[in-house]
């Protein structure tokens, strides 16, 4: 079946540092969604991104989505506390509606 | 702000316990999920619905089952709870539109003794 991972599973930043994580999948993506979840909150959707090569920026945080629509990116510049939790990327695979999630990045911000 | 609700938010029971968890969406929409989450790992389906009448299997298997007699409603079901089925279970729907984002629920954060 369908495997989403993500690298790192990890990440402890100092805040005001960049931060970046990799979404890869086994088969191609018909879209890519990012969504983020607080320590002990539910996932929150945050963006969904289809055509490929797309690049989509919310103030800090720019996702992308790979040409052969496989992988993705989400990149925070100059973190704050505010930014810590789990993302989360998800996608259906063609031809499928539901979503595989990713593993996870979970972020830790370092005041 | 998404409207989805899930009751009970915290659940301690006992072994072999019959427990229900409620979800209910206010938003018509006709697509709804369960997934079930370890703390800090990632998300599982373990159900979904398409619509009323309609109920399907996740990619997780579950012990668990399903109805969806009203839209706006899908309740998940344990005949008989283990410690095994402890996990925080995460209820979310979409609108009937392809690849929508999904909107989930406070969660249950489910103990079996």
């Amino acid at each position: 079946g369908q495997q989403v991972m993500q690298i790192p599973q990890y990440q402890h930043v100092q805040e005001g540092e960049d931060f970046t994580t990799y979404c890869n999948s086994s088969t191609t993506l018909s879209n890519i969604q990012w969504y983020k979840q607080r320590p002990g909150g539910h996932p929150v959707f945050l963006i969904q991104l289809v055509k490929s090569g797309e690049v989509k920026k919310q103030k800090r945080l720019t996702f992308q989505f790979g040409e052969a629509k496989k992988n993705s990116s989400l990149h925070i510049t100059a973190t704050q506390t505010t930014d810590v939790g789990t993302y989360f990327c998800a996608g259906p695979g063609f031809g499928n509606e539901k979503l595989t999630f990713g593993t996870g990045t979970r972020l830790t911000i370092i005041p | 702000e998404a409207d989805i609700y899930q009751t009970p938010r915290y659940l301690v029971i006992g072994t072999g316990k019959k427990i229900t968890l409620e979800c209910s969406q206010t938003m018509g929409h006709d697509k709804m999920y369960w997934y079930q989450q370890d703390p800090g790992m990632e998300l599982h389906l373990i159900h979904y619905s398409y619509g009323v009448n309609s109920t399907e299997k996740g990619d997780l298997s579950s012990e668990s089952t399903v109805s969806r007699i009203r839209t706006e409603h899908f309740p998940l079901t344990l005949e008989s709870a283990r410690p095994s089925h402890t996990s925080q279970y995460l209820c979310a729907s979409s609108r009937p539109t392809s690849h929508n984002e999904q909107f989930f629920g406070p969660g249950t954060r489910l103990t079996v003794l």
